[in-house]
């Protein structure tokens, strides 16, 4: 099992261009989630959803979006990406509310 | 002031040494979990517990729901050990409540 995967590691981008973040898992979890980890910051959660078809807000959803269309994928999508976007972006999944599983990062820079 | 407390925010020690990090909340929960995080890296789950005490290896986590705490011991520690440890919490009040964070604390562990 790869256990989440996202994509891309990295990427810069120049503000107000708009990217999409993949994110896939392979664990039959229900349960996604995308958080955002700025230095000296708890992770924070930016949306989540609870099964294919179903997305609910986090505490920072302003300038994202996202969709889930399938149990596996759960992509972030930036819209005018601004400096305030510039964090590091963890897609985690879960059976429930059970343990966590989190992909390995994607680092984001706009400059 | 925050719901998830972390201390100490930096810790260094000594291979071999017995360590304890400390997590203090504020608010009622359903579980907490410990999280690791290497520089650079992925996040990965180390314990969920909502009561008494579990151990994987040489990690011990314990939790004290009467107190709002809970404590992740490391014996023997390795220099691999190095790494942020972050503690989160879920609080109680039905299946889409959302962790919350601590901002993780740095243990460095010298050869």
């Amino acid at each position: 099992n790869a256990g989440v995967t996202q994509t891309p590691k990295f990427r810069i981008l120049k503000i107000g261009q708009s990217m999409t973040l993949q994110c896939t898992q392979d664990m039959n979890h229900n349960y996604m989630y995308w958080y955002r980890q700025d230095p000296g910051m708890g992770l924070k959660l930016i949306y989540y959803s609870v099964g294919a078809g179903i997305t609910d807000k986090g505490e920072v959803p302003n300038g994202y979006n996202v969709s889930r269309s399938t149990t596996e994928d759960f992509p972030l999508r930036l819209e005018l990406a601004a400096p305030s976007q510039t964090s590091v972006y963890f897609c985690a999944s879960s059976f429930g509310v059970a343990e966590l599983f989190f992909g390995e990062g994607s680092r984001l820079t706009v400059l | 002031k925050n719901e998830v407390e972390q201390s100490p925010q930096n810790l260094t020690a000594q291979e071999g040494e017995f360590i304890t990090i400390n997590c203090s909340y504020s608010v009622g929960i359903s579980a907490l979990h410990w999280l690791q995080q290497h520089p650079g890296g992925g996040i990965v789950s180390l314990f969920m517990l909502s009561s008494g005490k579990k151990k994987h290896g040489r990690l011990i986590a314990t939790i004290n729901i009467q107190e709002k705490h809970s404590s992740l011991h490391i014996t023997a520690s390795h220099p691999r050990d190095s790494a942020v440890y972050i503690c989160a919490v879920r609080r109680s009040g039905g299946a889409n409540s959302k962790l919350t964070f601590g901002k993780g604390i740095t243990l460095s562990v010298r050869p």
